[in-house]
């Protein structure tokens, strides 16, 4: 089976800019999260969507939304992008029925 | 609160020799437990989860880990390491009731491994 995949690797912005980040969870599996991880605050849990429905939601600000589709690729929207939003975006999928994560390689974000 | 404390963020280590990463949990009861490694600009890869049964977990690659519930900690151990094992590590604990697959990360452990 093909792992999860992210794209794009790699994005530059600027301040106040927008940006949406993909995911494709492994083949079959219904849950998908999303994570953010920089060096000063570590990975932080954004939201996870499981089947279409947002299941489960961290404290991040409004600006982050997300959504799933019925295939369960899932997307992630930032708005009005700050400098503090450069991070490393982590996707992991999961069948759903417990918690072990399979994990992208990530959308490295850079706000400039 | 909950929260996971890995209180080496550095540890260098000689290959051939042995390793044990510490992580202590708080949490309202016993969670779900997890260890992932993180080689750089890479993704999160599972070496070891601990649901319930024996407390002691056999992962990939060689490593082990121990669920002690009266010391609330699941520390990670490999009796050799190898240079390959040079990555950041994670604790991570999730809740038992499907909270979707939120869990919440240890700051991570860098390993290095001198020759």
């Amino acid at each position: 089976k093909a792992g999860v995949t992210q794209t794009p690797r790699y994005l530059i912005k600027t301040r106040g800019q927008q940006v949406t980040l993909s995911c494709s969870p492994i083949s079959g599996h219904r849950s998908v999260s999303w994570y953010q991880q920089t060096p000063g605050q570590g990975l932080q849990f954004l939201f996870e969507y499981f089947s279409e429905t947002q299941r489960n939601k961290g404290n991040f600000p409004g600006r982050f939304s997300g959504r799933q589709f019925s295939n369960s690729r899932s997307e992630m929207n930032v708005s009005t992008l700050e400098l503090g939003d450069s991070a490393l975006y982590l996707c992991a999928s999961s069948p759903g029925q417990d918690e072990k994560l399979f994990f992208g390689s990530g959308t490295q974000l850079s706000v400039l | 609160a909950q929260s996971v404390t890995q209180p080496d963020i550095h540890i260098t280590v000689s290959e051939g020799a042995s390793l044990e990463l510490r992580c202590n949990y708080s949490y309202g009861a016993t969670p779900y437990l997890f260890w992932y490694v993180q080689s750089p600009g890479q993704g999160l890869q599972l070496l070891l989860k601990y649901f319930s049964g024996d407390t002691l977990v056999q992962g990939i690659k060689g490593f082990e880990a121990e669920f002690k519930r009266s010391q609330s900690s699941f520390n990670l151990r490999k009796p050799s390491v190898h240079w390959s094992d040079a990555a950041e590590y994670f604790c991570a604990v999730g809740a038992r009731n499907n909270q979707g697959g939120k869990l919440i990360f240890g700051q991570g452990t860098e390993l290095s491994v001198k020759p």
